[in-house]
């Protein structure tokens, strides 16, 4: 069975470019959650989707960050546009609504100079 | 509001030796746990989890954890480190909020296993 999967896995830019990360998430899972995960701290949550509603995005940076997840599958994070501060690694997961149990991609670096 | 406190950052082992990574939570309502690992440049991967029943869980590469509701912890241990344990481990909480789970990470703790 294959796992959430990621892309890309690394990406530097400039400050005030765009950027945009996929993720397919494993088939049959109906959240989806976007983490960003800053060096040597845990994962905080940025958007959470049940299907195809965000049902807890209080996290997510609204004026630059934005998310969608079309059909209830894929999803994709775009910042618009990048900051020094935003160079971290963007976490996506996927799991069922009730157990809270997810399954995490590999995540995307970025590095924004 | 939930939180979760990893009390140590770093923790140092001989191979072979026992170590414990410890957890402390807070809320107000029952609640899921969990630990996950972190290999460099890799993604998080479940350990263990403690949804209800007994306490004490087992998870893959010979970690366990004990669930203790009056101390609200969640430890981690194992018996005997190899070198490839050699991690950052995150504990989390989930709660059920509005009919949905909400999951909350701890720091971290950095596990480095010297032979």
């Amino acid at each position: 069975e294959a796992g959430v999967v990621q892309s890309p896995r690394y990406k530097i830019i400039e400050k005030k470019q765009p950027v945009a990360f996929w993720c397919n998430p494993i088939s049959g899972h109906n959240t989806l959650y976007w983490y960003l995960q800053n060096l040597g701290q845990g994962p905080e949550l940025l958007i959470r989707y049940e299907n195809e509603e965000a049902v807890d995005d209080s996290q997510l940076p609204k004026d630059r960050f934005s998310a969608e997840r079309l059909k209830g599958v894929d999803s994709t994070l775009k910042i618009q546009p990048a900051e020094l501060g935003d160079s971290a690694v963007y976490l996506c997961a996927s799991g069922w609504v009730n157990t809270g149990e997810l399954f995490f991609g590999e995540g995307s670096r970025l590095t924004v100079l | 509001a939930q939180s979760v406190t990893q009390l140590d950052s770093q923790v140092p082992v001989f191979e072979e030796a026992p170590v414990e990574l410890r957890c402390n939570y807070s809320s107000s309502v029952s609640v899921y746990l969990f630990w996950y690992v972190q290999y460099p440049n890799q993604g998080l991967q479940l350990l263990l989890k403690y949804l209800s029943g007994s306490t004490l869980v087992k998870g893959i590469n010979g970690f366990e954890a004990e669930f203790n509701k009056s101390q609200t912890s969640f430890h981690l241990r194992k018996p005997s480190v190899h070198i490839s344990d050699t991690a950052e481990y995150f504990c989390a909480v989930s709660v059920l909020i509005q009919g949905a789970q909400k999951l909350v990470f701890g720091q971290g703790t950095r596990l480095t296993i010297n032979p």
